[in-house]
């Protein structure tokens, strides 16, 4: 139980393009998704809590209008980088948390590289 | 002060023994404590998580919490070289709604 899916696990994009992640609880609902993103060789930095059908919390310093977060049903929420540019590029990773749970289950992460 | 503080490390134990992971907060709010190991080039996964102070044991795991020192711990008997990983230690923070992670321990079993 507890599977957390993301798609896509790779993308290389040009700068100046925008990027759609999606995560998925497969097996339990989540009212709350969170996304993370990690630089190499640095711990994950929490980017956002996405509840469905609201509207995401940012963590301070990140852009709401540049990392999109729509959270449209209880087992999906993507991220969308708008305008990426090469800076952009890091592993992007969203966990998911079942109904009345404290537990974060992460999913397996997506890779943006962009050129 | 960050946190959620860990030693960096790498920290190596030879294969059989007791690898030990610590991890102090500053929040004395928090009330649930999470270990995630992430391999490299992956994503966490979940090894254990401790509300309630003293041990809390899982297999070749053990947790352990004392909220008055803000400290929790991570046990791991037996080591072995597949538990080479990064350990993050995570903290419930902000009321309860997020986690606040450490910058993690690099674990390196060695044969």
């Amino acid at each position: 139980g507890a599977v957390v899916s993301q798609h896509p696990s790779w993308v290389i994009c040009k700068s100046g393009t925008s990027v759609k992640i999606e995560c998925r609880s497969l097996d339990f609902q989540a009212t709350t998704m969170f996304w993370y993103r990690q630089f190499p060789k640095q711990s994950l930095m929490l980017m956002a809590t996405s509840n469905e059908g609201s509207k995401a919390t940012y963590e301070q310093g990140v852009e709401k209008d540049k990392f999109l977060i729509n959270h449209a049903s209880l087992t999906l929420s993507t991220l969308t980088v708008t305008s990426a540019h090469p800076e952009d590029s890091s592993f992007y990773i969203c966990s998911a948390r079942d109904v009345g749970a404290q537990t974060q289950y992460f999913g397996p992460g997506t890779r943006l590289l962009v050129l | 002060q960050k946190e959620v503080e860990q030693n960096s490390g790498p920290l190596s134990v030879p294969e059989g023994a007791i690898a030990s992971l610590n991890c102090t907060y500053s929040d004395r709010g928090s009330q649930s404590f999470f270990w995630y190991r992430q391999y490299s080039g992956k994503s966490p996964e979940l090894i254990m998580f401790i509300y309630s102070n003293g041990d809390k044991e899982d297999g070749r795991f053990t947790a352990q919490l004392n909220k008055a020192s803000q400290y929790v711990s991570l046990l791991i008997r037996d080591s072995q070289p597949s538990d080479s990983a990064t350990y993050l230690c995570a903290a419930h923070t902000g009321g309860g709604n997020k986690l606040t992670f450490g910058t993690g321990t690099q674990l390196k079993v060695e044969l």
